[in-house]
């Protein structure tokens, strides 16, 4: 069946710092989606991917989904304590497919 | 903020007790969906419901049952609660305006049996 892979699980990044989490999917989805769960909380949703190559931008947040929609990333420029979460992304195969949510990249934030 | 509502928000219960967790939405979907996620962990989809009167089991095996009576309320039971269970449960729902089909989640209810 479908599975969405995320790497790396976990990332410690020094604040001010870049980093990027990856999600592979072993099928090509029609779409894929991006959550941020904050420590005790829900998640959150952040974006929806659509196009093939397709970028998005949301202030220090970079989503790109891959030519062959099969793989996603998110980019995070410039590391703040605020952005200290589990990221998660989920991928959907066909316009009437439940979304298949990764292990999330949980992220920490050392000021 | 959605208006996905959760309660109770925390429970500690005992074995073999019979729970119901609650779930509701104000905004008229028509997918709901419940998860079950441990602290830090990835999320496991053990129902959802495409509709009044549809239920479907999802991809974690659960001990649980869900009903969907009215487009609202998408209640979650457990008829005999075990340790295992515990963990926090999380209801979502989703509706395909714009085309994005978002999947909006309550604050969860967090469970522990004794």
């Amino acid at each position: 069946g479908q599975q969405v892979m995320q790497i790396p699980q976990y990332q410690h990044v020094q604040e001010g710092e870049d980093f990027t989490t990856y999600c592979n999917s072993s099928t090509t989805l029609s779409n894929i989606q991006w959550y941020k769960q904050r420590p005790g909380g829900h998640p959150v949703f952040l974006i929806q991917l659509v196009k093939s190559g397709e970028v998005k931008k949301q202030k220090r947040l970079t989503f790109q989904f891959g030519e062959a929609k099969k793989n996603s990333s998110l980019h995070i420029t410039a590391t703040q304590t605020t952005d200290v979460g589990t990221y998660f992304c989920a991928g959907r195969v066909g316009s009437w497919g439940k979304l298949q949510f990764g292990a999330g990249t949980q992220v920490v934030v050392t000021p | 903020e959605a208006d996905i509502y959760q309660t109770p928000r925390y429970l500690v219960i005992g074995t073999g007790k019979k729970i119901t967790l609650e779930c509701s939405q104000t905004m008229g979907h028509d997918k709901m969906y419940w998860y079950q996620q441990d602290p830090g962990m990835e999320l496991h989809l053990i129902h959802y419901s495409y509709g009044v009167n549809s239920t479907e089991k999802g991809d974690l095996s659960s001990e649980s049952t869900v009903s969907r009576i009215r487009t609202e309320h998408f209640p979650l039971t457990l008829e005999s609660a075990r340790p295992s269970h515990t963990s926090q449960y999380l209801c979502a729902s989703s509706d395909k305006t714009g085309g994005t089909d978002t999947q909006y989640f309550g604050p969860g209810t967090r469970l522990t049996v004794l």
